[in-house]
């Protein structure tokens, strides 16, 4: 599985919006790029999923470089109950759906 | 979404002792589930493949006769922690990979605790 590359933590305000970087310079062109996102004592929750466009949902944005080296999860208004782990995981396409997770971001949100 | 459920929420057990975790599907049929084990501050890791009807498929490094997985239907996998040990206490969560989609739905957490 490709590996990503995230900071540790990151801190934010509230009602500010929040860009969570990730690299994946070794990502091959069948992989995907999911974010997860765990809450403490809780399991993780799916954010959202992109191949090559950017896309939007009601939780976030993602903006895939055009090289796809790189993705950044975009909040666009934190709010306290988004701080959790942000976790972005690359996954092959129709291969099990397996999910290797990294060490992710720990995004703190303050009031 | 999709719901998964597990059961119990928490445990704590005695050394040498065996303990089952529950984990449902509750809106849909799911021929694959995984279970993850994480420890405090740390990422989840990736126990197991579970499959209906087959063997598990076990990661490198999780012993498969310590670590029973039973996927007898498909809305249910149990995982069975054998002789448990202190170290074996963590953080147990299982996903479900529900057909057709690219989304992986996970249950809520099994804190085991093992004295």
């Amino acid at each position: 599985d490709a590996k990503t590359t995230q900071p540790n933590s990151m801190e934010s305000n509230e009602e500010e919006p929040v860009h969570l970087p990730c690299n994946h310079s070794t990502i091959s062109g069948t992989d995907y790029i999911h974010w997860y996102r765990q809450l403490p004592s809780q399991g993780p929750e799916y954010v959202i999923h992109g191949l090559t466009s950017n896309v939007n949902n009601r939780m976030a944005s993602l903006a895939i470089a055009e090289d796809r080296k790189s993705s950044t999860l975009i909040l666009h208004r934190a709010t306290l109950r988004d701080a959790a782990v942000y976790y972005c995981i690359l996954r092959e396409y129709n291969q099990g759906g397996k999910l290797i997770f990294g060490q992710g971001t720990e995004l703190s949100v303050k009031p | 979404g999709a719901v998964v459920s597990q059961h119990p929420s928490w445990v704590i057990c005695k050394s040498g002792t065996s303990v089952k975790i529950e984990c449902r599907s509750l809106d849909f049929q799911a021929t694959t589930m995984f279970w993850y084990r994480q420890f405090p501050k740390q990422s989840l890791m990736l126990m197991a493949t579970s499959n209906e009807g087959s063997k598990a498929t076990y990661e490198q490094g999780v012993e498969k006769d310590k670590f029973l997985i039973n996927h007898a239907s498909l809305t249910l996998s149990t995982l069975t922690v054998t002789s448990a040990h202190p170290e074996d206490s963590s953080f147990y969560i299982c996903s479900v990979f529900p057909p057709s989609t690219d989304t992986q739905y996970f249950g809520p957490g099994t804190r085991l605790t093992v004295l």
